[in-house]
């Protein structure tokens, strides 16, 4: 069965900081990998979708990698903001997605 | 605007009601999706939906059921059979395919009072 897991479960980072939010799968057999934002109380938003044919997106201050092989992503958020403060979801499609648990993230400015 | 409604925003149950849930999408996707999530537990898949008039169970489906009679619209039933139903519940819509991206409603807090 598909396991995702996401390290750290929290970060707090000062503004400007650029930092590196991991996720992992256990079985490398997916379509593609998405990672979404959720604010408190709310929905959640994509922000990055890889097949998984690619080794990396981009958009905007954010930018996530996808090593198949190893069952590995990354989202790379570059020089922090205090608006950048949130839950990210890594999730992997199978059929349906399958989700880590998040990293909170806080920005202190 | 394009998009996935869901409502209500906020809903509270009493112990041994049903309750449904609405989940809207004018996005012309076939794919529909529900979610639970719950406090440090992750999203949870409940129910999806790849076309009209068939979906099929999660890993939670156990005191939930949904219909999928239209494209647009696929409501959550939250039954007397769900014993811990306090959740914060999502609705996702994809193209169909494997690999196409899916987007979230602003999901529904259910309370049971």
């Amino acid at each position: 069965k598909q396991e995702v897991t996401q390290i750290p479960a929290a970060l707090s980072v000062p503004e400007g900081e650029n930092l590196v939010l991991n996720c992992s799968f256990t079985d490398s057999a997916i379509y593609n990998l998405q990672w979404f934002r959720q604010d408190p109380g709310k929905g959640l938003t994509s922000l990055l979708l890889i097949q998984s044919s690619q080794r990396e997106q981009t958009s905007g201050r954010l930018n996530a990698s996808l090593d198949k092989s190893s069952g590995r992503s990354t989202l790379y958020i570059a020089a922090s903001q205090p608006g950048d403060s949130a839950t990210y979801l890594c999730a992997v499609k199978i059929a349906p997605l399958v989700f880590g648990k998040g990293t909170r993230l806080s920005v202190i400015a | 605007d394009g998009g996935i409604t869901q409502s209500p925003k906020y809903l509270f149950r009493k112990e041994g009601q049903n309750v449904t849930l609405s989940c809207e999408q004018n996005l012309n996707h076939d794919a529909m999706y529900w979610y639970r999530q719950d406090p440090g537990q992750g999203l949870r898949l409940i129910y999806y939906s790849q076309i009209v008039n068939d979906f099929q169970k999660g890993d939670i489906a156990e005191g939930y059921s949904v219909s999928r009679e239209k494209k647009e619209s696929f409501p959550l039933t939250v039954t007397s059979a769900q014993k811990n139903p306090t959740a914060f519940y999502l609705c996702a819509s994809s193209v169909a395919g494997a690999y196409t991206e899916a987007f979230f409603g602003q999901g529904t807090r259910l309370t049971v009072v």
